[in-house]
C-alpha cells in the first residue's frame, strides 16, 4: 500500500532563513508527487507538483522541491522565508498507474515564521 | 471564476440532528472528494465520486452519506451528528485522477454538541 510519511509536524523558523519541509513515500509503482499549502482558515491549494522530467521543480513564490526516486523522496525547500509563508504544509502522492488514482495525503507540517 | 464552494461555512449541530453540507463546482471536473480534517491527522477522505453517477467509500465513511447530484454539486449528509464529528469539512475537485490539480473549497467548520 502507498503512504506519505511527512517527517516533521511542526517547524519553527525565523524570517529570512532558509527552511526544509521533508516528504517520504512507500509506493511499488511509480507515482506523481505534490505539495500544497494552506493558509489560516482557508482550504488547500496546489503548490508544485513533479509529473515527470526535470526532478527539481519550482513554486513561483520561491519553493522548489526534488523528486528523488533512490530515496523516495519530496523535500520542500526555500532558500528564504518570509512572515507571509507562515501556513500548513501538505505532501501528497498520487499512481501513476493502474485504476486507483486517489491522492494520498500526508498529515502535513506546520510552518511557523518568526520575526 | 468561483471554483469549489462550499456552504456553510460554519455550523453548531446538537448531537442527533442532522444536515447537508453542499458542494459545486463549474470547472467541469469529473471527480468531487469530501474530507475532514482534524488536528495532528492531516485530511482523510470521508467519500468520493470518480465521475458522475458512481460514489464510493474513502476511510472513514461511518456516520456520512453523500449524494452526486450531477456533475456539478457532491453533497455530503450527516444523518444524526455525533460530537465526533466535530471538524472541518473540505470539499475537493480534480479533473480527473491522477497527474492532475485538485482543487479546494473554503471549508466548512461544523461543531457538534
Amino acid at each position: 500500500a502507498q503512504s506519505v510519511t511527512q517527517l516533521d509536524s511542526q517547524v519553527p523558523v525565523f524570517e529570512e532563513a532558509p527552511v526544509e519541509l521533508r516528504c517520504n513515500y512507500s509506493s511499488s509503482v511509480s507515482v506523481y508527487l505534490f505539495w500544497y499549502v494552506q493558509y489560516p482558515n482557508q482550504g488547500l491549494q496546489l503548490l508544485l507538483k513533479y509529473l515527470s522530467g526535470s526532478t527539481l521543480v519550482e513554486s513561483i513564490n520561491g519553493f522548489e522541491a526534488e523528486f528523488n526516486k533512490s530515496q523516495t523522496s519530496f523535500h520542500l525547500r526555500k532558500p528564504s522565508v518570509h512572515i507571509s509563508d507562515t501556513a500548513e504544509y501538505f505532501c501528497a502522492v498520487t499512481l501513476n498507474a493502474g485504476n486507483n488514482r486517489k491522492l494520498i495525503w500526508g498529515l502535513g507540517t506546520s510552518l511557523a515564521v518568526n520575526p | 471564476n468561483a471554483g469549489v464552494t462550499q456552504t456553510p461555512k460554519f455550523q453548531v449541530l446538537k448531537t442527533g440532528q442532522s444536515m447537508t453540507l453542499q458542494c459545486a463546482q463549474d470547472m467541469n471536473h469529473n471527480s468531487m472528494y469530501w474530507y475532514r480534517q482534524d488536528p495532528g491527522m492531516g485530511l482523510r477522505l470521508i467519500y468520493y465520486s470518480a465521475s458522475e453517477g458512481t460514489t464510493d467509500k474513502g476511510e472513514v465513511p461511518n456516520g456520512y452519506n453523500v449524494s452526486r447530484l450531477n456533475k456539478r454539486e457532491f453533497s455530503l449528509r450527516l444523518e444524526s451528528a455525533a460530537p465526533s464529528q466535530t471538524s472541518v469539512y473540505f470539499c475537493a475537485s480534480i479533473i480527473r485522477q491522477g497527474n492532475t490539480e485538485a482543487f479546494f473549497g473554503q471549508g466548512t467548520r461544523l461543531t457538534v454538541v
